[in-house]
């Protein structure tokens, strides 16, 4: 199963565009790249998934590095709401079998 | 939809107690997973079923722990006897498997603790 690697923490101030790396060096090629986040005592909610090309949506945008083993979440504007762990996973499984494996993620704090 | 359900939010029990956590899927959702959430350990997958049929409880901690899922909107996890060290906030996630999408929407838990 292809392993994530992120930051532990980062910090980001309100209103700036927020990168959050994230390292899979052995993904696999039919293996999807999604992102969730879990603020404060709440459920992960999930925030974009992709495979080789980049790919944005109402909450950010995530590009996937040419060779697959690295991508980068963008929180284009982010907001003190914005505040949470940011969850890099590889979905694993055959198809109808998916599950997902989260790791420590990334602690966003946006600083007004 | 309301989204994924789960009761109760908060449990408070006494060790050597039987603790049943409850949970409903989003409807039309074929596939359900329960996690485990501590600071050790993060977020753990316990078990998850599809199509009301258990497919991987390798993530159960012991035989105290037991998940059910008699049809496709209810599912159980039942802790028998309850232990200090079972006390987390237990997750329920469900999603639409065989969707190139598959996402799963988690409930806001249940916050398990056990004195």
């Amino acid at each position: 199963d292809a392993k994530t690697t992120q930051p532990t923490s980062m910090d980001c101030a309100e209103g700036r565009a927020a990168n959050l790396p994230c390292n899979h060096s052995t993904i696999s090629g039919n293996e999807y790249v999604y992102w969730y986040r879990q603020i404060h005592s709440q459920g992960p909610q999930y925030i974009i998934h992709g495979l080789k090309n980049n790919e944005t949506n109402e909450m950010a945008s995530l590009i996937i590095t040419e060779d697959r083993k690295s991508s980068t979440l963008i929180l284009p504007h982010a907001t003190l709401r914005d505040t949470a762990v940011y969850y890099c996973i590889v979905r694993v499984g055959p198809v109808g079998d998916y599950k997902l494996s989260f790791g420590a993620g990334t602690t966003v704090t946006v600083r007004a | 939809d309301a989204g994924v359900i789960q009761s109760p939010r908060h449990e408070v029990t006494e060790m050597g107690q039987e603790v049943t956590l409850r949970c409903k899927p989003i409807s039309g959702h074929n596939s359900l997973f329960w996690y485990r959430q501590t600071m050790m350990r993060g977020l753990e997958l316990l078990i998850y079923f599809n199509n009301n049929v258990p497919i991987d409880d390798s993530g159960m901690p012991e035989d105290r722990f037991s998940a059910k899922m008699p049809n496709a909107s209810f599912s159980t996890l039942k802790i028998q006897p309850s232990e200090p060290r079972d006390s987390a906030v237990y997750f329920c996630a469900s999603t639409q498997q065989g969707l190139a999408k598959n996402i799963q929407y988690f409930g806001a838990g249940t916050r398990l603790s056990v004195l």
